[in-house]
């Protein structure tokens, strides 16, 4: 069964940097675009960014732009969130999710269609 | 990049019927069919419900329904059950090659 596993979050100084993990399984992770999407406390979901299947594309939410990137190992079944600049309102639970799904041979993407756990990252001094 | 619009919460009693809406624009809900909702019931990940609109994954209940017209698209949970209590999610694709949520809707089974 596809399993995502989030790692990496912690607490982290105003300023600095962060690189977040995405370990992928159950499914061929080339096949399929991936997100980032992340939760303030007692907050709604934010979508982060998402990267195309090969790598070659990638887009963000304005609030992230210039400052986070996300990235791809295929051959490692890892996802990869890198965060810099952090700010306080980025404290946030951050979930990768998978996107959509392909089966009896049609795919049907953009929407999350598996979650991991999260990951939670506190940006505080 | 604004979020979708939703209602901070709904309720209803065991057996009736609910719908949550969720309205866009024509850059994001309006302009495609790549409409989906999502549950998140508390310190849990979320969990899609529909897709494309009115497309259930395999495991969701066919009380679970969804459509739209214009640029809003609704939830509808029929036959509600205690358990249906959550966090409601829309989530659109949109004109940018982005993708948006809506803030969310508290659903309360009374």
């Amino acid at each position: 069964q596809v399993q995502l596993v989030e790692s990496g979050g912690g607490v982290v100084q105003p300023g600095r940097s962060l690189r977040l993990s995405c370990a992928a399984s159950g499914f061929t992770l080339s096949y399929y675009g991936m997100h980032w999407v992340r939760q303030a406390p007692g907050r709604g979901l934010e979508w982060v960014a998402v990267i195309s299947s090969d790598g070659s594309n990638d887009f963000y939410a304005d609030s992230v732009k210039g400052r986070f990137t996300i990235s791809r190992d295929n051959s490692k079944n890892t996802v990869y969130l890198q965060m810099s600049s952090l700010r306080a309102v980025d404290t946030a639970v951050y979930y990768c999710a998978k996107d959509g799904d392909c089966s009896n041979g049609a795919c049907h993407p953009n929407y999350f269609s598996n979650w991991g756990q999260g990951t939670l990252v506190t940006v505080s001094s | 990049q604004s979020a979708l619009t939703q209602p901070a919460s709904v309720s209803g009693s065991p057996g009736q019927s609910i719908a949550i809406s969720c309205t866009g624009t024509s850059s994001d809900v309006g302009g495609y069919n790549f409409v989906s909702w999502y549950q998140q019931h508390p310190g849990k990940a979320p969990k899609l419900m529909l897709y494309e609109v009115n497309n259930r994954p395999s495991g969701v209940p066919d009380r679970f329904s969804g459509s739209k017209s214009g640029n809003t698209a609704s939830l509808t949970i029929s036959g509600l059950q205690a358990e249906d209590e959550a966090d409601y999610y829309c989530a659109s694709y949109t004109s940018s090659n982005t993708r948006v949520f809506g803030g969310g809707t508290k659903l309360t089974v009374l």
